[in-house]
């Protein structure tokens, strides 16, 4: 069954550096987003793509973060500057279609020291 | 934007019985209602959806139920079992930008 991937699974990085966080959503879907879930929270949505731009994004993504698809294949999420409430477990996702199924990845847990 | 409320934050039912989670939502234009189980470190998978054309939909154990006048949803899950014990979050997601608000979870116990 194709299933979204991320890499990497953990990132340890320090206040201020830079992360580009990595996913290869599944090959026919048309719609990419990222989603982050604080440890014991909820998750939440952080943006959504398609078509080669950004179709909404949510008051968390300011302008330290950045999404791209560098080619036909892999989405990343990019956190400039990182900050240590930047902590947490980061979902990408991907759908077929608008209002189906989003199937999630792994994860990637960020911790910002 | 949308808003998600769930309740309870945590059910423990003895293996067999039912549980029931539930959930209201504030965007009337939501359309689309998924169920999503999360294990411990894992992550979120779908177990079962509705779109607000329909007032229930069942697949075995499980069933979900929409009233969309009163804007809420209901996760029904029966004979519950030791490996139905996870957090259970509900979302709900308009069709022009898809994107999913969660509600706040709901970690199921399952003893024995």
């Amino acid at each position: 069954e194709p299933e979204v991937t991320q890499t990497p699974s953990h990132q340890v990085t320090q206040m201020g550096q830079e992360v580009i966080l990595r996913c290869v959503p599944i090959s026919n879907h048309l719609y990419f987003y990222w989603y982050r879930q604080i440890l014991g929270q909820k998750v939440e949505f952080l943006v959504s793509f398609y078509n080669n731009e950004i179709s909404e994004k949510s008051e968390i993504f300011d302008d330290q973060f950045s999404v791209e698809r560098p080619d036909g294949s892999n989405f990343t999420l990019k956190i400039r500057s990182t900050k240590l409430e930047d902590s947490a477990m980061y979902f990408c996702a991907s759908s077929e279609r608008q209002v189906t199924e989003a199937f999630f990845g792994q994860g990637t847990r960020l911790t910002v020291v | 934007g949308e808003n998600v409320e769930q309740h309870p934050s945590t059910l423990s039912v003895q293996e067999g019985d039912s549980a029931v989670i539930k959930c209201t939502y504030s965007d009337s234009a939501s359309n689309y209602f998924p169920w999503y189980k999360q294990e411990l470190g894992k992550r979120p998978q779908l177990i079962i959806d509705i779109r607000s054309n329909v007032g229930e939909k069942k697949d075995q154990r499980i069933a979900v139920t929409l009233n969309k006048t009163a804007k809420h949803f209901s996760l029904h899950i029966t004979e519950t079992q030791p490996e139905d014990s996870a957090v259970y979050f509900c979302a709900a997601s308009t069709g022009t930008a898809s994107k999913l608000t969660f509600g706040t979870g709901t970690r199921l116990q399952v003893t024995l």
